[in-house]
Formats: C-alpha cells, sequence, structure tokens
C-alpha cells in the first residue's frame, strides 16, 4: 500500500522560504503523477502543483511566480519549495498521488501537516 | 476563485438521498473526482472517472455528469457520512488541477 508522508517545517517567518519533503513508501516514485494541496485553516483544498518523476512540472498559475517543486527518485522524495511567503500561506500542506493517470483522482494522500507562517 | 462550483451547505435526513453538484466548463471536457473530508483528517478520494469507486468505498456513493455538472449522490445517507465534500478536475486548459470550494453535508 502506497503511503506518503510530509516533512514538518516547523514555524516560518514572513518573506522566507518554505520548504516541505514528501516522502513515498510502499511503491516507486518512478511513475505517475506527484502534487501539493494546501488547505488554510477553515477554507477549501487549493491544488498548487504537479511533478512527474521525469522532472515534467505544472504549477497554479496564482501560486508559479514562488513556487519550485523537486523530484528525488534515488530518495523516493518529492520537494516543494514556496517563497517569500506571508501570513495568507499559512495552511496545512498535504502530498498526494494521482490514482492512475494524471487528472484521475487523487487517491492517495499524506496526513498533511500545518506550516503556521508567523513573526 | 474557483473554476468549479458547489453550494456550501447541503442537508439530508438519515437514511435519504442526498445529491451533492459541481459546476464548471472544464466539466464538459472532463470528468471529475469526489472527496469526503472530515475534520483534522486528509481528504478521501470516494468517486473519480465516470462513475468509480475505490476499494473501500461503500456503493452508497455514486456519480454522473451531465453538460457541465458532475454530481455525488449518497444513497441511504449515514451518520458518518456527515463531512465537507470537494470536487475536482482539470481546468480548461487541461494543464492545471482546480478545486471546487466544497460542500459541507450534514445529517440531520
Amino acid at each position: 500500500q502506497v503511503q506518503l508522508q510530509e516533512s514538518d517545517p516547523g514555524l516560518v517567518k514572513p518573506s522566507e522560504t518554505l520548504s516541505l519533503t514528501c516522502t513515498v513508501s510502499g511503491g516507486s516514485i518512478s511513475t505517475y503523477y506527484w502534487s501539493w494541496i494546501r488547505q488554510p485553516p477553515g477554507k477549501g483544498l487549493e491544488w498548487i502543483a504537479y511533478i512527474y518523476y521525469s522532472g515534467s512540472t505544472n504549477y497554479n498559475p496564482s501560486l508559479k511566480s514562488r513556487v519550485t517543486i523537486s523530484v528525488d527518485t534515488s530518495k523516493n522524495q518529492f520537494s516543494l519549495k514556496l517563497s517569500s511567503v506571508t501570513a495568507a500561506d499559512t495552511a496545512v500542506y498535504y502530498c498526494a498521488r494521482d490514482l492512475y493517470h494524471y487528472g484521475s483522482g487523487l487517491g492517495y494522500w499524506g496526513q498533511g501537516t500545518l506550516v503556521p507562517v508567523s513573526s | 476563485s474557483s473554476e468549479l462550483t458547489q453550494d456550501p451547505a447541503v442537508s439530508v435526513a438519515l437514511g435519504q438521498t442526498v445529491r451533492i453538484t459541481c459546476q464548471g466548463d472544464s466539466l464538459r471536457s472532463y470528468y471529475g473526482s469526489w472527496y469526503q473530508q472530515k475534520p483534522g483528517q486528509a481528504p478521501v478520494l470516494v468517486i473519480y472517472g465516470k462513475d468509480n469507486r475505490p476499494s473501500g468505498i461503500p456503493d452508497r456513493f455514486s456519480g454522473s455528469s451531465s453538460g457541465n455538472t458532475a454530481s455525488l449522490t449518497i444513497t441511504g445517507a449515514q451518520a458518518e457520512d456527515e463531512a465537507d465534500y470537494y470536487c475536482n478536475s482539470r481546468d480548461s486548459s487541461g494543464n492545471h488541477l482546480v478545486f471546487g470550494g466544497g460542500t459541507k453535508l450534514t445529517v440531520l
């Protein structure tokens, strides 16, 4: 059974860069599409970006200028960097995988990690 | 703003049938997926594709689509179905994923 686990970066200060890693177990990262999604407290879900194991990426247009997603197949991990954060970036961040092909439905999710942005 | 629109809240009597809808232009081209999220938990995929349930999802959950609207139907709602439900699909470009704003389902 595929399992995903987000890292916990702790408190991030405004204007700094938020960094997260998702570790995949129970299966290889070397296939499928891998996404980051976030959810501000009390609000809805927002897709941030995806990466294919080959390195192909796509980003939410509203966040594209601040987001970088990368993959490390040797470690079975993929990562997210969000720069110039503000309090509005405070959210639970989830990593997830499509069930089959891209857009088929996010069938596997990490438990999520709350990242507060505050001075 | 989301390209997929959901009613913010819906209620259903215990044991009755409820339909939760999601509207968006991209749904004319792509199937929607549906997720159930309970407080403090990660979302769980309950419907994907035309009308497919992942392993472990009860058969009282079903999906359908017509025009620009995707629907999630719960036939015989149970108390444990009370949750937030989100739809999700590709956007009109096909390159990005989008989520609806979510529907809070209350089981009375």
